[in-house]
């Protein structure tokens, strides 16, 4: 078990609707990532919070979202959602910004219909 | 745009089979090369943290080395079981910043 969970573990939604992710990391773990799992491909990096700033952004929209909390909870917020934002969603914590192990959640899988 | 190549995509192999696969990232600036291992339904369990030209870990069974200079690790099972059956990914450690993760290798251990 890494101590990170998700929720929920699934979710249907319908297109143009907004969604909301929640991650519950590791306590003391101030880095969260959050991450885009398309069918066959690998994670994608969507952004990352340090201390409950955004800390860098991959090549999503500005419609994807993101919150973190002092109780080292955080969230992902999607926006006007779309066909292609079905995924699996990961998020994954670490104590710090450097060469550290990240370590996941089990993820939530969203449905766009 | 950092790109990170895995092969093969999938492998089968019979249980007892040694086998090995292999992760390719951009030779410069390298930083750190992680490896994790994702069963279908869990959160993907981190095997091994690499830094170093050269590097040489071992978990039981499982090894990874790493080559900097060239831009590869190699991923090594000995003696494969059904329960490593899984995704096998690796990231690219972009100074810690993010992930650039492979596309994985999915292993199929036959009993």
């Amino acid at each position: 078990e890494t101590g990170v969970t998700q929720s929920p573990t699934h979710l249907i939604k319908t297109r143009g609707q907004q969604v909301t992710l929640r991650c519950s990391s590791q306590s003391g773990h101030n880095t969260v990532s959050w991450y885009q799992q398309a069918l066959g491909q690998g994670p994608q990096f969507i952004f990352q919070y340090y201390r409950e700033e955004e800390n860098g952004r991959g090549n999503f929209p500005p419609r994807f979202s993101g919150l973190q909390f002092p109780n080292y909870s955080s969230e992902l917020n999607v926006n006007a959602l779309e066909l292609d934002d079905s995924a699996l969603y990961l998020c994954a914590s670490q104590t710090g910004r450097s060469v550290d192990e990240q370590y996941f959640g089990p993820g939530t899988r969203l449905t766009v219909t | 745009i950092l790109n990170v190549e895995q092969s093969p995509q999938s492998l089968h192999v019979q249980e007892g089979d040694s086998t090995n696969f292999t992760c390719s990232f951009p030779s410069s600036n390298f930083y750190a090369l992680h490896w994790y291992r994702w069963e279908t339904a869990k959160s993907p369990e981190a095997l091994f943290v690499m830094t170093l030209n050269g590097d040489e870990k071992k978990k039981g069974r499982i090894s990874a080395t790493l080559n900097t200079k060239e831009g590869y690790s190699y991923l090594y099972i000995k003696g494969s079981q059904p329960e490593d059956s899984a995704t096998y990914l690796c990231a690219y450690d972009n100074y810690g910043q993010n992930f650039v993760f492979g596309p994985g290798t999915r292993l199929s251990v036959l009993p």
